[in-house]
């Protein structure tokens, strides 16, 4: 267990659907960041925030993404109108800026399926 | 961000010494080399980071070579539960891509009895 925990662990969600995700980081951690992981494939980045700004989304990310994070604390990610492609494992992870290195410690995922 | 290439898999006995290789030719000066783990369904699992020198925790060794462009990841009495994907990743440690993570597709690698 890393600290960073992920809620829920899976979804099941019909196409068309919305879902939200919830990631609670380590609590001191200023950074926190979203995967995505296919099958078969190593984790592609998302987004991420330093406190509560998001400094970058990738191009993966589209229009039907939307992550937050309010308070600087958690954050939430979620997808609208669901679609069959966006089945996947949702990472989170998070990391205490020192330094120049960036260590970042991931949570548990939560599995989406998307029938 | 910079490549890596790490063989797809590769196995090695319970109890022996497991040695994962990792290029990274096009590393440039503020790169850092990360190592992380990922059994089957749970999220990766840091094992350790290094910039230039050698460096050693309780889970594993990190050797980089002189001109930083290959190192390679030491477990060093493997057991059945090292059995997972290792990711080899250079991360940036400046700028605003600063943090993000790019993996590549790993080496598998399986701990036999």
């Amino acid at each position: 267990d890393t600290g960073v925990s992920q809620d829920p662990r899976h979804k099941i969600t019909k196409r068309g659907q919305n879902v939200t995700f919830r990631c609670d980081p380590i609590s001191e951690h200023n950074r926190l960041y979203w995967y995505r992981q296919t099958l078969g494939q190593g984790p592609e980045f998302l987004t991420y925030f330093q406190n509560e700004a998001q400094l970058e989304k990738s191009r993966l990310l589209s229009d039907r993404f939307s992550a937050e994070r309010p308070k600087g604390s958690f954050s939430t990610l979620e997808i609208q109108r669901t679609e069959q492609g966006d089945s996947a494992m949702y990472l989170c992870a998070s990391s205490l800026t020192a330094g120049i290195s960036d260590t970042q410690y991931f949570g548990p995922g939560t599995r989406l399926t998307v029938l | 961000d910079a490549k890596t290439t790490q063989p797809p898999s590769m196995d090695c006995a319970e109890g022996r010494a497991a040695n994962l290789p990792c290029n990274h030719s096009t590393i440039s000066g503020n790169e850092y080399v990360y190592w992380y783990r990922q059994i089957h369904s749970q999220g990766p699992q840091y094992i350790i980071h290094g910039l230039k020198n050698n460096e050693t925790n309780e889970m594993a060794s990190l050797i980089i070579t002189e001109d930083r462009k290959s190192s390679t990841l030491i477990l060093p009495h493997a057991t059945l539960r090292d059995t997972a994907v290792y990711y080899c990743i250079v991360a940036n440690a400046g700028g605003t891509s600063y943090g993000k993570l790019t993996f590549g597709q790993g080496t598998i690698l399986t701990v036999h009895p």
